[in-house]
C-alpha cells in the first residue's frame, strides 16, 4: 500500500487530455513540494515535473502539473502514441523522513 | 555528459550479501545528495536510501534499516549500497539518483527535492 495515492491505471486516444491523480492524507503532499516521474516500460524513471509544476527541459509542453492542498495532479494535452508510460508522483515524508512514491498510473493510449 | 552507472547486483541466496556500486560521471558528484531506488518486478518505485553530499547524512526506508548501509566516495565519484541479510523480497532492480534543487544543495531529501538524474539499474536476485 503506497502513503501517495494513484489510480492504477488510465488511458485516452491521440490527441485527447488525460489527468491523473496523485493524493495523500497528510503531511507529505500538503507542506512538500510533488515530483512526478515517467518511466516508459524497460527503461530507467525520468523526471517529468519538479516542484509540482516545473518542467525539465525537453520535456513537451503538453504536460502540466498542478498541485491543491494534499492532492496533485498531471494532466497530459494533444495525447500521443509515445506517452504511453507509467507515471509515478513522490514526495518527501517529514513523518517517515523518506521519500515516498505513489503506486504508479499505467497510460493506455488507444 | 551527466552518467550514472550502477553495478554490482547479482543472484544471492537468502541471508548472503551485495555490494552495489553507482558511478557518476560529467557532473560534480561531491556538490549533490544521493539515493538508491528500487523496483521489484512487476511492482513500482520504492525509495531505500539516501545519503547527503558529504557522507554525514543518511537515511533508509524502514524495511532495510539495520541491513543496508549506503556510502560514498566523493574522491572515486562512487556511491555503495552494502546489502546484508538479504530476503527474497529484496529481489528488485536497484536504481541510482542525483537529487537535485533549485534553492539547496547536497541533502538527500526534503521539500524542494527531486531526483533528476537516473542510472539504468542493476539487478539484484535473491533466491534458494
Amino acid at each position: 500500500q503506497s502513503v501517495l495515492t494513484q489510480p492504477p491505471s488510465a488511458s485516452g486516444t491521440p490527441g485527447q487530455r488525460v489527468t491523473i491523480s496523485c493524493s495523500a492524507s497528510n503531511s507529505n503532499i500538503g507542506s512538500k513540494t510533488v515530483n512526478w516521474y515517467q518511466q516508459v516500460p524497460g527503461t530507467a524513471p525520468k523526471l517529468l515535473f519538479y516542484t509540482e509544476d516545473q518542467r525539465p527541459s525537453g520535456v513537451p509542453d503538453r504536460f502540466s502539473g498542478s498541485k491543491s492542498g494534499t492532492s496533485a495532479s498531471l494532466a497530459i494535452s494533444g495525447l500521443q502514441s509515445e506517452d504511453e508510460a507509467d507515471y509515478y508522483c513522490a514526495a518527501w515524508d517529514d513523518t517517515l523522513n523518506a521519500w515516498v512514491f505513489g503506486g504508479g498510473t499505467k497510460l493506455t493510449v488507444l | 555528459e551527466v552518467q550514472l552507472v550502477e553495478s554490482g547486483g547479482g543472484v544471492v541466496r537468502p541471508g548472503g550479501s551485495l555490494r552495489l556500486s553507482c558511478a557518476a560521471s560529467g557532473f560534480t558528484f561531491e556538490n549533490y545528495g544521493m539515493s538508491w531506488v528500487r523496483q521489484a518486478p512487476g511492482k513500482g518505485l520504492e525509495w531505500v536510501s539516501g545519503i547527503g553530499w558529504s557522507g554525514g547524512s543518511s537515511g533508509y526506508v524502514d524495511s532495510v534499516k539495520g541491513r543496508f548501509t549506503i556510502s560514498r566516495d566523493n574522491a572515486k565519484n562512487s556511491l555503495y549500497l552494502q546489502m546484508d541479510s538479504l530476503r527474497v523480497e529484496d529481489t528488485a532492480l536497484y536504481y541510482c539518483a542525483r537529487l537535485g534543487s533549485d534553492y539547496g544543495s547536497g541533502s538527500y531529501g526534503g521539500g524542494y527535492y527531486y531526483m533528476d538524474v537516473w542510472g539504468k539499474g542493476t539487478t539484484v536476485t535473491v533466491s534458494s
